[in-house]
């Protein structure tokens, strides 16, 4: 079966310090992954979204960046955080043409 | 363009009654559709799909959605909410192969004992 892996599951930064979360799905190939984020209060924005590697498409102009350096194999990064960067986090991934996304279980970041 | 509004923001009930969740939806093709649960700091969890089959859709805990195409909605129901069913719930639109989803602002459903 399918697993989708999220981490760090918590994160505290001070603005200015760079960030990296990592996902991974396990048990399938060459899926499509996406990076979400869920402010306090507010819907899920995406972020991000790649049909496969090295291919990342951005939905929202923004202090962060992604990458897909392996097929199963999705990194959330920024160089320099903002307080606005903080956030829930959510890796999901689903198969071509499906319409049904998995997540993963979420990594909280405080931007301090 | 496609949308999905939740009319809701917050619904409560008390435990043992029914509980409605309003979805409403735009989309100029036919859509699918989805409804997704969330616990607190948790990842979404799939409750039920449509997706041009039957209209009436069984879903995951007793909750089940019927799709009215003359309404463009996609309300999500169950006959006796539980503690356990305090959560945050999405609307999901999707219409592409592409699987670019529109997410609803999500309600957060209130369960009293």
């Amino acid at each position: 079966s399918q697993t989708i892996h999220q981490w760090p599951a918590t994160l505290v930064q001070p603005v200015g310090s760079p960030l990296s979360l990592e996902c991974t799905v396990e048990g399938t190939s060459n899926p499509n992954l996406y990076w979400y984020r869920q402010a306090a209060g507010r819907g899920l924005q995406l972020l991000f979204y790649s049909v496969g590697i090295g291919q990342i498409s951005s939905e929202v102009p923004q202090n962060l960046s992604a990458s897909r350096p392996q097929d199963r194999q999705f990194i959330l990064s920024s160089k320099k955080l903002l307080l606005s960067d903080s956030g829930f986090y959510l890796c999901a991934w689903s198969g071509h043409g499906t319409g049904e996304l998995f997540f993963g279980e979420g990594s909280r970041l405080t931007v301090l | 363009a496609q949308s999905v509004t939740q009319l809701d923001s917050h619904v409560s009930v008390s435990e043992g009654t029914p509980v409605l969740l309003r979805c409403n939806y735009s989309s100029s093709y036919s859509p699918s559709l989805f409804w997704y649960v969330q616990h607190p700091n948790k990842g979404l969890q799939l409750l039920l799909k449509y997706t041009s089959a039957a209209t009436l859709v069984k879903g995951i805990n007793g909750f089940e959605a019927e799709f009215k195409k003359s309404e463009t909605s996609f309300h999500l129901t169950k006959p006796s909410a539980h503690m356990s069913d305090a959560a945050e719930y999405f609307c999901v639109v999707s219409y592409r192969a592409g699987n670019m989803l529109t997410f609803g602002g999500g309600t957060r459903l209130m369960v009293k004992p």
